[in-house]
């Protein structure tokens, strides 16, 4: 199975800072990769996938790159409703595997 | 809209089964993939399997072997996951969830999940 390693596990930021995550395969996935956020009790919502490519509807304050087995997520300016856990997942191959997750937290 | 709407929270015992079902509207069921995840406390997301809606074709992972099977009815753009031998470390929410990807001809072009149900938490307790 390809290992999905995301870092940090916890980030503290504040509204308007920059934020990046990354997320590091255990073997090539090309560009199959999305980002997922997801709120307490809720389910996840895709972000981006083909690792660069923004869900419609998606904020343009994010953005993801990365090609092979290095990947980020950057949150430009983070707002108030981005505070949330997020998910990065593969699907070059199955099983179809996650990050352990990134909680982005108030400062 | 596209929706996916599953069926209500389960509490089970262990070694019993549990079915869950996913009622999918707003598109072309035939037309995308279905896949099941599951999320236990505090944990990561784990995918289960999928279906292709075309051709009923089924890929489960491993990690449920024997264990697991998706079944859906056409007519009723439901799709169901049904888990036997259910042990505690099954208790979890459980996720239907639609792929991008397009599926046609008997080809499927899997993607990234696009569109989620609400999740149904299964409980497995003595």
């Amino acid at each position: 199975d390809i290992q999905m390693t995301q870092s940090p596990s916890t980030l503290s930021a504040s509204v308007g800072d920059r934020v990046t995550i990354t997320c590091r395969a255990s073997q090539s996935v090309i560009t199959w990769l999305a980002w997922y956020q997801q709120k307490p009790g809720k389910a996840p919502k895709l972000l981006i996938y083909k690792a660069s490519t923004s869900e419609s509807g998606v904020p343009s304050r994010f953005s993801g790159s990365g090609f092979g087995t290095e990947f980020t997520l950057t949150i430009s300016s983070l707002q108030p409703d981005d505070f949330a856990t997020y998910y990065c997942q593969q699907y070059n191959d199955y099983p179809r595997t996650f990050g352990q997750g990134t909680k982005v937290e108030i400062k | 809209q596209v929706q996916l709407v599953q069926s209500g929270a389960e509490a089970q015992k262990p070694g019993a089964s549990v079915k869950i079902s996913c009622k999918t509207s707003g598109y072309t069921f035939t037309s995308y993939p279905i896949h099941w995840l599951r999320q236990a406390p505090g944990q990561r997301l784990e995918w289960m399997g999928w279906i292709n809606t075309d051709n009923d074709r089924v890929k489960t992972s491993q990690m449920f072997q024997g264990r697991l099977t998706i079944t859906r009815d056409t007519s009723a753009s439901t799709v169901f996951m049904e888990l036997s031998s259910l042990r505690s470390e099954d208790t979890a929410v459980y996720y239907c969830a639609k792929d991008r990807g397009y599926c046609g001809s008997g080809n499927c072009y899997p993607d990234a999940f696009n569109m989620w149900g609400q999740g149904t938490m299964v409980t497995v307790s003595s």
